[in-house]
């Protein structure tokens, strides 16, 4: 069976720090899909990026970044330089072929001005 | 292109009635799934439905159960509502049923039960 495990339950960072949201996954698949969702205060989730398990490659997008090792079965998210807009819950899930996404619990970011 | 989009946006019941929550996917998406969102349990799937059929259920009891119409549109029900039932019920919409598509979601549906 698969698991999504995001340890930090929350985090609270001063504005321009830079932040790591932690994503550990479980999974005897050798092809699966990671994603990250947002979740601002409004309660929409919002796409961020989706990763699939032969593209081991580091992906930068502005601010956002994400970093893929299979060898530790993670797939860590970094905010650089945070803003008080980025402040929301962020959800990292995995994905097996045609079966549903499985998310992990959320971490909740905070960014304090 | 319009997002999905879900009504209502906020609805109140008694325990022991019965609720329908409407999703429209986006436009070309035949894909829809449901998902049910609580702090304790955090994100957990309902169902999802491709051209009119379910495809496939999350562990739910069989008080909670949904169609999808041939325009896409889908609804969900939930009979003799439970003070448990309480969430934010999400819905999401894909192009199509492949491995690799990402899911794109709705405002939510908050329903209390009182």
């Amino acid at each position: 069976a698969q698991k999504v495990t995001q340890a930090q339950t929350e985090i609270s960072v001063v504005e321009k720090e830079d932040v790591t949201l932690d994503c550990v996954y479980e999974t005897r698949d050798t092809t699966y899909y990671l994603f990250w969702y947002k979740q601002p205060p409004s309660g929409e989730l919002v796409f961020l990026i989706r990763r699939n398990s032969f593209d081991e490659q580091n992906e930068i997008s502005g601010r956002y970044s994400w970093n893929f090792q299979k060898s530790t079965s993670s797939f860590n998210f970094t905010i650089t330089a945070s803003q008080v807009v980025d402040s929301a819950v962020y959800f990292c899930a995995l994905k097996l072929g045609n079966t549903p996404l499985v998310f992990g619990k959320g971490t909740r970011l905070s960014v304090i001005a | 292109k319009a997002g999905v989009t879900q009504t209502p946006r906020y609805l109140i019941k008694t325990r022991g009635q019965q609720v329908t929550l409407s999703c429209s996917p986006i436009s070309g998406h035949r894909s829809v799934s449901w998902y049910q969102q609580t702090p304790g349990q955090g994100l957990q799937f309902l169902f999802e439905y491709f051209s009119e059929t379910q495809r496939n259920k999350g562990n739910f009891p069989g008080r909670f159960s949904g169609r999808q119409f041939s325009n896409s549109r889908s609804e969900m029900n939930v009979s003799t509502l439970e003070l448990g039932d309480s969430a934010l019920y999400l819905c999401a919409s894909s192009f199509d049923r492949g491995d690799s598509y990402e899911q794109y979601f709705g405002p939510g549906t908050r329903l209390t039960v009182t």
